[in-house]
C-alpha cells in the first residue's frame, strides 16, 4: 500500500514532443503529490506538485493531471528540449503521519533528442 | 537563499568502518529528512527529525542512525560498513509544509 508505480522507465521524445510520465499510488490518504527532476551528479530537484483538491496543475511547459478515482497522476512536458533530458521521479506522501516521508517512483530516465 | 548544504560530497570507506555524514538545511527549515539512492533500489526513506527529534524512521538496520542539532543541521551515522551500503546519501528540508528541498548528496563507496 506504501508503494508508487511509475511508468516507462525511459522514454525519448523529439525535441518539441510532449513526454508523458505516469505515476500510479495504492494508499488512499496520501495527499500530496510532487514530481522532481535530477540531472546526473545532482540531488533530485522539486519540478511541480499538486494536492488531491484539483485535478491540474500547470507552472510553464510542466503539467500535472491527477484522476483521484484512479489513484493515478502524470507530467507532462509541453515542447520537450533537449536540456529537459533527466530522470524524472514521482513521490508521494501523507500529511496526516505529521512526517514529510515522501515515497518515491522508480523514476523515469527522460532523453530529449535535438 | 542558500539552498541545502551536503559534506562531504565524496567518500570512500572500506568495509567494517564507520562513516558521518552532515546536513545543512535551507535557512528556518526545521525538518531534514535522509534517503539513500541506488541503481537497484531508487530512492528510500532513510529518517526524519524535526526539531531534533526523529519523527519517522524508514525500514532501514540499526546501523544507520541520525541526530539533528539545535541549528537543525542533521548528521547521519553508518557504522560497519558494508558493501551495499554504497549509495548516494541525499538529504533534504522542508518547514512549514511538505515541499522537500534536496542538497546535492553525498557519494559513499565502501570498498
Amino acid at each position: 500500500q506504501q508503494q508508487v508505480k511509475q511508468s516507462p522507465q525511459s522514454l525519448i521524445v523529439q525535441k518539441g514532443g510532449i513526454s508523458i510520465i505516469n505515476c500510479a499510488y495504492e494508499n488512499t490518504a496520501f495527499d500530496y503529490f510532487p514530481w522532481y527532476q535530477q540531472f546526473p551528479g545532482k540531488g533530485p530537484a522539486l519540478l511541480i506538485a499538486i494536492r488531491p483538491d484539483v485535478s491540474e496543475k500547470k507552472e510553464g511547459r510542466f503539467t500535472i493531471s491527477f484522476n483521484k478515482s484512479a489513484k493515478q497522476f502524470s507530467l507532462h512536458i509541453m515542447d520537450s528540449q533537449p536540456g529537459d533530458s533527466a530522470t524524472y521521479f514521482c513521490a508521494a506522501s501523507r500529511a496526516g503521519d505529521s512526517s514529510y516521508k515522501l515515497i518515491f517512483g522508480s523514476g523515469t530516465r527522460l532523453l530529449v533528442r535535438p | 537563499k542558500a539552498g541545502v548544504t551536503q559534506t562531504p560530497r565524496y567518500l570512500i570507506k572500506t568495509r567494517g568502518q564507520q562513516v558521518t555524514l552532515s546536513c545543512s538545511p535551507i535557512s528556518g527549515h526545521r525538518s531534514v529528512s535522509w534517503y539513500q539512492q541506488t541503481p537497484g533500489q531508487g530512492l528510500q526513506f532513510l529518517f526524519e527529525y524535526f526539531s531534533e527529534t526523529q519523527r519517522n524512521k524508514g525500514n532501514f538496520p540499526g546501523r544507520f542512525s541520525g541526530r539533528q542539532f539545535s541549528n537543525s543541521r542533521s548528521e547521519m551515522n553508518v557504522s560497519t560498513l558494508e558493501l551495499g551500503d554504497s549509495a548516494l546519501y541525499l538529504c533534504a528540508s522542508s518547514f512549514p509544509d511538505n515541499e522537500q528541498f534536496f542538497g546535492p548528496g553525498t557519494r559513499l563507496t565502501v570498498l
